[in-house]
Formats: structure tokens, C-alpha cells, sequence
């Protein structure tokens, strides 16, 4: 069974840093690209970054472009989101998902980012 | 790159059939075929519906079905239930530094 489990939400000052955990498990995690999407309180989905499989490829969000930076470890499954800089506009669900092709086959259950003083 | 545009809201009866359009540009749903559609219910993580515009994953309903004509793409909900009340986003392809262009949402009521 495909499982993707963020990690590492919590809240934060603006102008801090906070760094994102996805565990993926019950698929070749190295085979495949991670993106993360967020979703404002009671806003849309907004996408925010994409990483390739070996990490050749990674694109941003203008919103996050400069402050974020995606990665990933393939040894360990698991991809992540540094995220610097961080603004109240960027307080959101983070959730990874899996990529197949332009569509997101499978989503984790989210973690909460709140950028508060 | 702009969101798609899709109505704030659609309703129908159970039963019924709705429709949930998806407006974007000649540089995202007009250019390519790579068009998805997410279910969210209040509190829980997007679910794919569609994908490739007119494709269904294992396990999803019959009745959801996607369509494309042009600029514009289309969420069918047909034989409307009570667990079909979601928000529903519709997501482009944009070329490789844009994998996705989500939509405004929609939030589907069963009346």
C-alpha cells in the first residue's frame, strides 16, 4: 500500500525557517517525482514545488521561488521542503504527492505550517 | 501562470447530473492533454478522480467522467449521491517547470 506521512509542520515567527519530512513507503520511491502542494485556510490547492526521480529536475512556484528549496533522499525514501524566509502568506496544509505523469496519484495526509508572531 | 477557472459552486439533486467546467488558456488545457481532476472532502487530503482528461484510476466511480473541448475542460457527476458533496479542483499541465495549474475549486452540494 502506497503510504506518503509529512512531518515537521508547526508554528513559526515570519522571517523563520522550518524544514518539511515526507516518508513514503509501498512504492519504488526512487522511480517516481514528489511535489508538494499546500492549501491556505479555506483556500484552493496551490502548487508549490516539483523534484525528478534522481533529482536532475526541480522547478518552483514564483510565490516560493529563492526561499524554498525541495530535495530528496532516495536511500531513505523520503523527500523534504526547506523552507526560509517564511511569510504569514505561507501559512497552509503541505502535502506531498506522488507525480504519474502530470497527475498526483496519491497525496499524504498533510502537515499545518502557521506563520505567526 | 494564472489559476484555471471553475464556479465557486454547482448543486444538483441525488440522481441528477452536474457538470463542473475548468477555463484556462491556450498555454495549459488547450495545449496539452493532461488535464486531472481531485475530490476533497472538509478535512481530508485531495483524492484523483481523472487524469489525462478523460481517464478514471481503479476504484473511482463510473460515474465521474472528464472531458476537453478547446480552452475548457469538464467534470461529469452523473447518478448524483450524498457522498459525492466535495470540493473538487481541476489541475493543468503547463509544460516541465509548471507540472500542474490547479483551479479555483468547486464546491458540489447534494440538495
Amino acid at each position: 500500500e502506497v503510504q506518503l506521512v509529512e512531518s515537521g509542520g508547526g508554528l513559526v515567527k515570519p522571517g523563520g525557517s522550518l524544514r518539511l519530512s515526507c516518508a513514503a513507503s509501498g512504492f519504488t520511491f526512487s522511480s517516481y517525482s514528489m511535489n508538494w502542494v499546500r492549501q491556505a485556510p479555506g483556500k484552493g490547492l496551490e502548487w508549490v514545488s516539483s523534484i525528478s526521480s534522481s533529482s536532475s529536475y526541480i522547478y518552483y512556484a514564483d510565490s516560493v521561488k529563492g526561499r524554498f528549496t525541495i530535495s530528496r533522499d532516495n536511500a531513505k525514501n523520503s523527500l523534504y521542503l526547506q523552507m526560509n524566509s517564511l511569510r504569514a502568506e505561507d501559512t497552509a496544509v503541505y502535502y506531498c504527492a506522488r507525480d504519474k505523469v502530470a497527475h498526483f496519484d496519491y497525496w499524504g495526509q498533510g502537515t499545518l505550517v502557521t506563520v505567526s508572531s | 501562470q494564472s489559476a484555471l477557472t471553475q464556479p465557486a459552486s454547482v448543486s444538483g439533486s441525488p440522481g441528477q447530473s452536474i457538470t463542473i467546467s475548468c477555463t484556462g488558456t491556450s498555454s495549459d488545457v488547450g495545449s496539452y492533454n493532461l488535464v486531472s481532476w481531485y475530490q476533497q472532502h472538509p478535512g481530508k487530503a485531495p483524492k484523483l478522480m481523472i487524469y489525462e482528461v478523460s481517464k478514471r484510476p481503479s476504484g473511482v466511480s463510473n460515474r465521474f467522467s472528464g472531458s476537453k473541448s478547446g480552452n475548457t475542460a469538464s467534470l461529469t457527476i452523473s447518478g448524483l449521491q450524498a457522498e459525492d458533496e466535495a470540493d473538487y479542483y481541476c489541475c493543468s499541465y503547463a509544460g516541465s517547470s509548471t507540472p500542474c495549474v490547479f483551479g479555483t475549486g468547486t464546491k458540489v452540494t447534494v440538495l
